[in-house]
């Protein structure tokens, strides 16, 4: 089975300061990998999406993510964070390459908290 | 709105009680997955059903089962309740397809278990 890291469980920020999130993943064979944001009370929307590709994957509200084979790193990061970006995100991967199953692993999750 | 609806949104039961969550996805959406998330293991996959049938499992008990029926709709059924099956479980729907198609959440329905 896969397994994904997500080596902060917390990260507190200033609001309009630059936040990286860390994400590390363990797999032998090629796979698909996703950052997604839990809002409060909310389910779970996709932030954006590595398949294949450019390395760099930009996503919605400003947030972008850098594959990184070697490393087996996707860091989610974004320049300018602001208040309505605080929620909880998840990195997740899909082995969907190997096994046809379409399902996710995901990470314990890092709850981002933009300090005003 | 992601398109997937949950029902209930919340559910409080006793130890050793049988509940039935319920999911529909997406229009058009063949594949349905159930994930359970706890404080204590997180984010987990249970199950995915593609037109009614079973295509994966992962970790789900063998006090729980699903099902999808014909109008793709699924149940998720939850039997011998225990304090620690008290969780969010979020369903999720994705097209079909050959290549990878993200899949869709639902808002969730909260158990308790008391």
């Amino acid at each position: 089975a896969q397994s994904v890291t997500q080596l902060d469980s917390q990260v507190p920020v200033f609001e309009e300061a630059p936040v990286e999130l860390r994400c590390n993943y363990s797999s032998s064979v090629s796979v698909y990998l996703f950052w997604y944001v839990q809002y409060p009370n909310q389910g779970l929307q996709l932030l954006l999406k590595y398949l294949s590709g450019s390395t760099l994957v930009k996503g919605i509200n400003g947030f972008e993510a850098e594959f990184n084979k070697s490393q087996t790193s996707f860091h989610l990061r974004k320049p300018s964070v602001h208040i309505s970006d605080t929620a909880e995100y998840f990195c997740a991967v899909s082995d969907a390459l190997r096994t046809g199953a379409n399902n996710l692993f995901f990470g314990t999750g890092t709850r981002l908290t933009v300090i005003p | 709105d992601s398109g997937v609806t949950q029902t209930p949104k919340h559910l409080i039961t006793a130890t050793g009680q049988r509940v039935t969550l319920r999911c529909s996805p997406r229009s058009g959406d063949l594949s349905v997955y159930w994930y359970q998330q706890s404080l204590d293991q997180g984010l987990q996959f249970l199950i995915q059903y593609y037109n009614g049938e079973e295509r994966a499992k992962g970790n789900i008990l063998e006090r729980f089962s699903a099902q999808q029926f014909p109008d793709l709709h699924s149940e998720l059924n939850l039997s011998s309740l225990e304090l620690g099956d008290s969780a969010l479980y979020f369903c999720a729907s994705s097209a079909p397809g050959t290549q990878y198609n993200e899949q869709f959440f639902g808002p969730g329905t909260r158990l308790t278990v008391l």
